[in-house]
């Protein structure tokens, strides 16, 4: 099973949105509706922030969304902060023997 | 206040054996898949293996399937992972993470701090 495809790296200004995209195939992303994104500060463990596609864990802000169409799911960012600097991961379900895979993850930058 | 805390990551050689522990609290452990994802230095996150709650399931990577084994102890609230013939690329952080679907959250809702595995010749 090969790794979702993420951009390597994206960058906004403050007050901007920037949008992710996580490309799968029609064995995971576009089989299921079961893509969550997942932030990752330097040095930090990682953190959900997006499941089930389009649904925030509470305690997430809603400049977090997330979107689908087809082997490929999108995560949006709007509003850019500061603190939106870093690592962020997609993940799919993948079906009954590799349960899940996750996207090379996308660097964002915030200029 | 959910935790997962791992355990048992060093530095080892090639082909040998390690393995690392999974101490949980907050939560009732039996009721819920947990997984461990590793990292490799620098890397992305690559998911490794999964167990669900009463051990009904068990699913691993193809690059560990038949190298690691995954168990749990529910009266314990602890996880396990086996891992044999080690290699250089098995060095990660490796992490814990529960699966969230007993509360209606499909995905890795909470983490362990991870530990480090470093396989050297």
């Amino acid at each position: 099973q090969s790794a979702l495809t993420q951009p390597a790296s994206v960058s906004g200004s403050p007050g901007q949105s920037v949008t992710i995209s996580c490309t799968g195939t029609s064995s995971d992303v576009g089989s299921y509706e079961l893509v969550s994104w997942y932030q990752q500060h330097p040095g930090k463990v990682p953190k959900l922030i997006i499941y089930d596609v389009i649904q925030r864990p509470s305690g997430v802000s809603n400049r977090f969304s997330g979107s689908k169409s087809g082997n490929t799911a999108s995560l949006t960012i709007s509003g850019l902060q500061a603190e939106d600097e870093a690592d962020y991961y997609c993940c799919s379900f993948a079906g009954s023997r590799i349960l899940w895979v996750f996207g090379g993850g996308t660097m964002l930058t915030v200029l | 206040e959910v935790q997962l805390v791992e355990s048992g990551g060093r530095l080892v050689k090639t082909g040998e054996s390690l393995r690392l522990s999974c101490a949980t609290s907050g939560f009732t452990f039996g009721d819920y898949t947990i997984n461990w994802v590793r990292q490799a230095p620098g890397k992305g996150l690559e998911w490794v293996s999964s167990i669900g709650s009463g051990s009904s399931y068990i699913y691993y990577a193809d690059s560990v399937r038949g190298r690691f084994t995954v168990s749990r102890d529910n009266a314990k609230n602890s996880l396990y992972l086996q891992m044999n013939s080690l290699r250089a690329e098995d060095t990660a952080i490796y992490y814990c993470a529960r699966d969230g679907t007993f509360t209606g959250v499909t995905a890795f809702d909470f983490w362990g701090q991870g530990t480090l595995v470093t396989v050297s010749s």
